[in-house]
């Protein structure tokens, strides 16, 4: 079967650092993305790691382990405005999509 | 980046009537996309793959007769609901793939309401 899991929800405050884990079993692997969705809104792309290792993209990196099945979101200096639903999606062969759980991510003042 | 565009972004109907989704990409031609539905507070669960002058490809679980998915042409791709009822009340979203990396750009969105 196919499962990418992610903590369904999580909080931290305003100015901290918060990390949003991913761990996929997925049929193949050509690529993992993670997109910050907000409610009632379309999904936007916010990062892209096909090799292992880190990629960063100012106050956000994410990190690929293709022997673990894991990545993970790290979000620095959070501000109110990151508020969302980060998700994580694992793309198989060349277009598909496979999109995991979800997190809620609460950042308080 | 690329543009989709996903029509309209809210609809109400009664039970029973057919709606039409529309997506369309802007400004790059589509072979393929993908159709998704989201419940409220969960993730995007993918419904069909659409494909340019074939038919769709739907995931296991949805009903292709109820989920009705043209693509007549490389920037469009229609979802219709057919016989909608309560249950169908959703978040429907469409994407399109393009670039190096095949990245998904998404429409806005259509948050549809069967009374």
């Amino acid at each position: 079967g196919q499962n990418i899991d992610q903590p369904t929800e999580m909080t931290a405050t305003e100015g901290a650092i918060v990390q949003i884990n991913c761990t996929y079993q997925t049929s193949g692997f050509n690529g993992l993305f993670w997109y910050q969705q907000h409610a009632g809104e379309a999904p936007t792309f916010l990062s892209y790691n096909v090799l292992d290792g880190l990629e960063e993209k100012g106050r956000f990196s994410s990190f690929l382990s293709r022997s673990k099945g894991y990545s993970y979101l790290l979000l620095k200096e959070l501000q109110m405005k990151d508020s969302a639903s980060y998700l994580c999606a694992v793309k198989e062969g060349t277009y598909k999509y496979i999109f995991g759980t979800g997190t809620r991510l609460k950042v308080l003042a | 980046g690329a543009v989709v565009s996903q029509h309209p972004s809210r609809v109400i109907c009664k039970s029973g009537t057919s709606v039409k989704i529309e997506c369309r990409s802007l400004d790059f031609q589509a072979t393929t996309m993908f159709w998704y539905r989201q419940f409220p507070k969960q993730s995007l669960m993918l419904m069909a793959t659409s494909n340019e002058g074939s038919k769709a490809t739907y995931e296991q679980g949805v009903e292709k007769d109820k989920f009705l998915i043209n693509h007549a042409s490389l920037t469009l791709s229609t979802l219709t609901v057919t016989s909608a009822h309560p249950e169908d009340s959703s978040f429907y979203i469409c994407s399109a793939p393009t670039g190096e990396r095949a990245e998904a750009f998404f429409g806005q969105g259509t948050r549809l309401t069967v009374v």
